[in-house]
């Protein structure tokens, strides 16, 4: 099993640029999360999902958008990116809710 | 005041040294706690969960003193591939969901 699958691994934008990061799990999770990690901030939770179709914000969601259409899969999207959203990204899912999760490898992001 | 917090080190240990990391909470109504280990520029993954009663597995053992709001990481025999960033992770109710909270950190390094 290749568990939870991000893509890209990096990617640099311009400012103003758009991108989506994409999140694929194969262990028929429910619940599926967007992080960023940043020096000394631990991580925080973006965006969140209880299953398909279903969406929730998280801590830090301004400027980002996520939508799960289908269960496996949970796409990030930045509209208009920012040079304050340079950070890493990880995808992570779980069987049941703010329980243990799995993490992808996760996505470096760079705004310029 | 961060919900989870921890010291960031670095801890600098010869191998074969014990070391102990606590992590200090300040929701008392927090559910349970992880410990997940992080290697550098990788994601984090499960090393253990924390039990009230304390667990241990193999050479890591984890402790919860709920009384004093912290629990603790104890790694025996150190090796050098336990050279990582170890993140507490603790778990709240917030309402009728549960919300997982990280802290930012303990850097291990594992010397010769």
């Amino acid at each position: 099993n290749a568990g939870v699958t991000q893509t890209p691994k990096f990617r640099v934008l311009k400012t103003g640029q758009s991108m989506t990061l994409l999140c694929a799990q194969d262990m028929n999770h429910e619940y599926m999360y967007w992080y960023r990690q940043d020096p000394g901030m631990g991580l925080r939770l973006i965006h969140y999902s209880v299953g398909e179709g279903t969406t929730a914000k998280g801590e830090v969601p301004d400027g980002y958008n996520v939508s799960r259409l289908k269960k496996q899969n949970f796409l990030l999207g930045l509209e208009s990116a920012a040079p304050s959203q340079t950070s890493v990204y990880f995808c992570a899912s779980s069987f049941y809710g703010a329980n243990v999760l799995t993490f992808g490898a996760g996505s470096r992001l760079t705004v310029l | 005041r961060k919900e989870v917090e921890q010291d960031p080190g670095p801890f600098n240990v010869p191998e074969g040294a014990t070391v102990a990391f606590n992590c200090t909470y300040s929701n008392s109504a927090s559910q349970s706690f992880f410990w997940y280990r992080q290697d550098c520029r990788k994601e984090p993954k499960l090393l253990m969960s924390v039990y009230s009663s304390g667990n241990e597995d193999g050479r890591f053992t984890a402790q919860l003193n709920r009384a004093s709001q912290y629990i603790s990481l104890l790694i025996r025999d150190s090796k050098l591939s336990d050279s990582a960033t170890y993140l507490c992770v603790g778990r709240y109710l917030t309402g009728t969901a549960s919300k997982l909270t990280f802290g930012t950190g303990t850097r291990l390094q594992v010397t010769l």
